[in-house]
């Protein structure tokens, strides 16, 4: 049974950087073609895709962001990390992990945790 | 970048309905979109991948088509227990992108 979980603050000031860790269980990102995305939604808006870390540590990254996202994983920790420099309150969203495995994108996902940027 | 519109954004429908929620890409994806059904304070339930194909332990009362650039989920013989978010996502390319979602109450 595959899970995830989101964890980290819920509260962090302007020009802040995020850390989000998404502890996960039933699977291994050290598995050919698993992957684990990060993927967030402000409140009353729109879902947008984030990062994605693949089992092979290739990584990719939503353009818009590239510049202020790391995304890293310790396999032995079944634990992906995300970061996010220079918080701003528009960053203000609930935020998602979740599983890729080939051709599954996204198959299963975590609750999210809810992260408010104010000062 | 390919945009995704879905719409409507808000249906209301009665058990026992059919519904129809669309997803327009803005270029050709083949059959690289996802449905997705999201409850709150829950996760998201993946019910339809590769356009058509439904996932496993998902009720065949959900359905999904389309080809290229135009896509639809549907839900025939609705019920209480559907009223929920429903998004679209494409994989084709990156970056990855999702429909702006629709929001489906049962009367």
């Amino acid at each position: 049974q595959i899970t995830l979980k989101e964890s980290g603050p819920t509260l962090v000031k302007p020009t802040q950087t995020l850390t989000l860790t998404c502890t996960f269980s039933g699977f291994s990102l050290s598995t050919s073609g698993v992957g684990v995305g990060w993927i967030r939604q402000p409140p009353g808006k729109a879902l947008e895709w984030l990062a994605l870390i693949y089992w092979d540590d290739d990584k990719r990254y939503s353009p818009s962001l590239k510049s202020r996202l790391t995304i890293t994983k310790d396999t032995s920790k079944n634990q992906v990390v995300l970061t996010m420099t220079n918080m701003d309150p528009v960053d203000t969203a609930t935020y998602y992990c979740a599983h890729t495995w080939e051709l599954l994108i996204f198959d299963y996902w975590g609750q999210g945790t809810l992260v408010t940027v104010s000062s | 970048e390919t945009t995704l519109t879905q719409s409507p954004a808000f249906m209301s429908a009665t058990p026992g309905d059919k519904v129809n929620i669309s997803c327009k890409a803005s270029q050709d994806i083949d059959d690289d979109m996802n449905w997705y059904q999201q409850k709150p304070g829950e996760a998201a339930i993946f019910i339809i991948q590769e356009a058509t194909t439904l996932v496993p332990g998902i009720p065949p009362r959900f359905s999904g088509s389309g080809y290229g650039t135009d896509f639809t989920l549907t839900i025939n013989n609705i019920e209480s227990e559907d009223a929920a978010y429903y998004f679209c996502l494409q994989h084709d390319n990156f970056p990855l992108t999702f429909g702006q979602g629709t929001k489906l109450e049962i009367k």
